[in-house]
């Protein structure tokens, strides 16, 4: 079974500042699919950035970037120019035959 | 466009009773699941479905049932609720492998 690793349970940054959250994965497939998914206190679960396995260029989307090492096994997330609305929970995710999230990071950001 | 609704968005069970979560999506999606959201453990994938008529146990199907009858809905059955299912329920759905999950709004269930 396909396991999602977030090893970061908490993480801060300054307003305007850069961060990178964390993501590994364990799999034996080859096509696949790796998101991230914010979740503000709303509850609502709300699409990032999504990463296409056979594709070696990494995903961008505006201020949000991942840094994508297939062979590692590895999906991070850089947010760039940090906003107070980017406070959230953020969620690695990876999508074969079904759907599988890691346990999290919380992300505040500071003014 | 209400895309993928949850009913209700809240509920308190005594431990023991009974009770279904209504899941509806109208984007004539294929896939809906089913996870749990307990602190500190992201989402769990309790069950899902592929398509009209099926289903297929995720990481956490003990306690539960569910059923597709109809694609656009997905139902999630607590038979005898335990203090352990106290949760928030989300139910998603795609159009199929390899592509985004939408997401309902959750249920928070509390079960006493």
């Amino acid at each position: 079974a396909q396991t999602v690793t977030q090893s970061q349970p908490e993480m801060s940054v300054q307003e305007a500042e850069t961060v990178t959250l964390s993501c590994t994965y364990d799999t034996s497939e080859n096509n696949y699919y790796l998101f991230w998914y914010k979740q503000p206190p709303s509850r609502q679960m709300i699409l990032v950035i999504r990463q296409e396995a056979y594709k070696q260029q990494n995903a961008t989307e505006n201020r949000f970037s991942v840094n994508f090492q297939k062979a590692a096994k590895s999906f991070s997330l850089k947010i760039s120019d940090s906003q107070l609305g980017d406070t959230a929970m953020y969620f690695c995710a990876f999508m074969s035959y079904d759907m599988r999230f890691g346990a999290g990071t919380r992300l505040t950001v500071k003014p | 466009n209400a895309g993928v609704t949850q009913t209700p968005k809240f509920r308190v069970l005594k431990t023991g009773q009974s009770m279904t979560l209504l899941c509806a999506q109208d984007m004539n999606h294929e896939y809906m699941y089913w996870y749990r959201q307990d602190p500190g453990m992201g989402l769990r994938l309790i069950h899902y479905s592929v398509g009209e008529g099926t289903t297929a146990k995720g990481e956490v199907p003990d306690g539960y049932n569910v059923s597709r009858l109809k694609k656009q809905n997905f139902l999630l059955g607590l038979e005898s609720a335990a203090p352990s299912q106290t949760s928030v329920y989300f139910c998603a759905s795609s159009i199929g492998h390899y592509t985004e999950a939408f997401f309902g709004q959750g249920t928070r269930l509390t079960v006493v």
